[in-house]
């Protein structure tokens, strides 16, 4: 499997509160992703990173942010959370974004906002 | 209209039997295709990569219809370990990863 850990695996927040998820790999891997995964949605990106302090949004990037100060730390912060941030949030990791380059996927942050 | 769409199911089928499902896709310009296979609150995981050509991994075998934008899953000999559910992932021109909701499996004895 590879080396991506999740921190913390669950979470329970009150609303307008902040909460970071941190995503951690070993593998040394250039692309660093942002999930949120809903019942009847797909996995949906929410911000990605391709190096260092390189970042970008995804398709639902309101309400969140994101920083990348090491090749192998990617931080997803919710500023004041809501009850539709409630989600399970999964990281990846890829060595690209071409075809070939297989994308793996952390465990999971289970939040929930109340 | 979802740029990714699946029958969400769930599809109940005995063991041993072969069971099959689609995914359409939106955009024709889609470059690559993909299906990754989840369980129940796990992480999702690569089953395979879909070819123009198809491709066959033991008993699974991934098909591509480029004219009719859909791509599908069979599953032969189905064992109760299949029982998952099955993400279909699109990737477009800008290598942007478009994923399918999926569509669950339950295998029964």
């Amino acid at each position: 499997d590879a080396g991506i850990t999740q921190s913390p695996r669950h979470k329970v927040t009150e609303t307008g509160t902040p909460v970071t998820l941190r995503c951690h790999q070993t593998e040394n891997h250039r692309y660093m992703y942002w999930y949120r995964q809903d019942p009847g949605h797909g996995l949906r990106l929410i911000h990605y990173s391709y190096g260092v302090k390189d970042t970008d949004k995804g398709e639902v990037s309101d309400g969140y942010s994101v920083s990348r100060s090491k090749t192998e730390d990617f931080l997803l912060t919710l500023e004041s959370a809501t009850s539709s941030q409630t989600s399970v949030y999964f990281c990846a990791i890829s060595g690209g974004v071409r075809a070939g380059n297989t994308i793996y996927f952390g465990e999971g942050s289970w939040l929930t906002v109340v | 209209r979802k740029e990714v769409e699946q029958d969400p199911g769930p599809f109940n089928v005995p063991e041993g039997a072969t069971v099959a499902f689609n995914c359409t896709y939106s955009n024709s310009a889609s470059q690559s295709f993909f299906w990754y296979r989840q369980d129940c609150r796990k992480e999702p995981k690569l089953l395979m990569s879909v070819y123009s050509s198809g491709n066959e991994d033991g008993r699974f075998t991934a098909q591509l219809n480029r004219a009719s934008q859909y791509i599908s899953l069979l599953i032969r000999d189905s064992k109760l370990s299949d029982s998952a559910t099955y993400l279909c992932v699109v990737e477009d021109s800008n290598y942007q990863l478009i994923w399918g909701a999926g569509t669950k499996l339950i295998i029964k004895p």
